[in-house]
């Protein structure tokens, strides 16, 4: 079935270093990708998405590429900050049969230290 | 423009028992999603709602159940609670149904089975 695989954390950085989070997928057809983030106690927000091949999506300094070739949709910011620490889920939807489903990566915690 | 709400925001239960959770979506949304997020299980979709039809739904036993009303409001139950039902559960909305409309989460509701 549908699925996605994102890096384990924890991810600990450094104020203003580059962060990378991988995120690969397996779908059996043409996916949109998403990346959310959820902050302590809160819910999830949209982050950012792409919904076809080539699609590079961004927001806040993030950005990530869908990439069909290596199936992949790597979260990259060049310079983090103290409240980027959150964690960060990668995700995709598909439509199965006219329905809709959202598939979550397992998360990966990012703190930022000052 | 108001987001998602869900109501309670916290909730405490003892087993055996059933509890309601409640969730509007943003206005102008129809599909509705609900999703169990646990430490150990991670993000887990169980059920989707659109035009108060369950379109879709995830690989949890029958005690979990939701309708939609024709506001898009939606409700989901747990009967005959367990200990393992502690969870915080998110509701999101969206527009439509196709994989381009991205969702939006509400604030979740923090269930504790005791």
């Amino acid at each position: 079935g549908d699925s996605v695989t994102q890096m384990e954390g924890p991810v600990t950085l450094s104020e203003e270093a580059f962060l990378t989070i991988n995120c690969t997928y397996t779908a059996t057809g043409y996916p949109s990708l998403f990346w959310y983030v959820q902050y302590p106690g809160e819910g999830l927000q949209l982050l950012l998405k792409a919904t076809k091949a080539d699609d590079k999506g961004s927001n806040k300094g993030f950005e990530a590429t869908y990439r069909k070739e290596t199936t992949s949709f790597h979260l990259e910011k060049g310079s983090v900050q103290v409240s980027d620490s959150a964690v960060y889920f990668c995700a995709l939807r598909m439509s199965q049969g006219g329905s809709e489903k959202l598939v979550f990566g397992k998360g990966t915690k990012l703190t930022v230290n000052p | 423009k108001a987001g998602v709400t869900q109501t309670p925001r916290y909730l405490i239960k003892t087993r055996g028992q059933q509890v309601t959770l409640s969730c509007s979506p943003i206005s102008g949304h129809r599909s509705v999603s609900w999703y169990q997020q646990t430490p150990g299980q991670g993000l887990q979709f169980l059920f989707e709602y659109f035009s108060e039809t369950q379109r879709n739904k995830g690989n949890f036993p029958g005690r979990f159940s939701g309708r939609q009303f024709s506001n898009s409001r939606s409700e989901m139950n747990v009967s005959t609670l367990e200990l393992g039902d502690s969870a915080l559960y998110l509701c999101a909305s969206s527009f439509g149904q196709t994989p381009s409309y991205e969702q939006y989460f509400g604030p979740g509701t923090r269930l504790t089975v005791t």
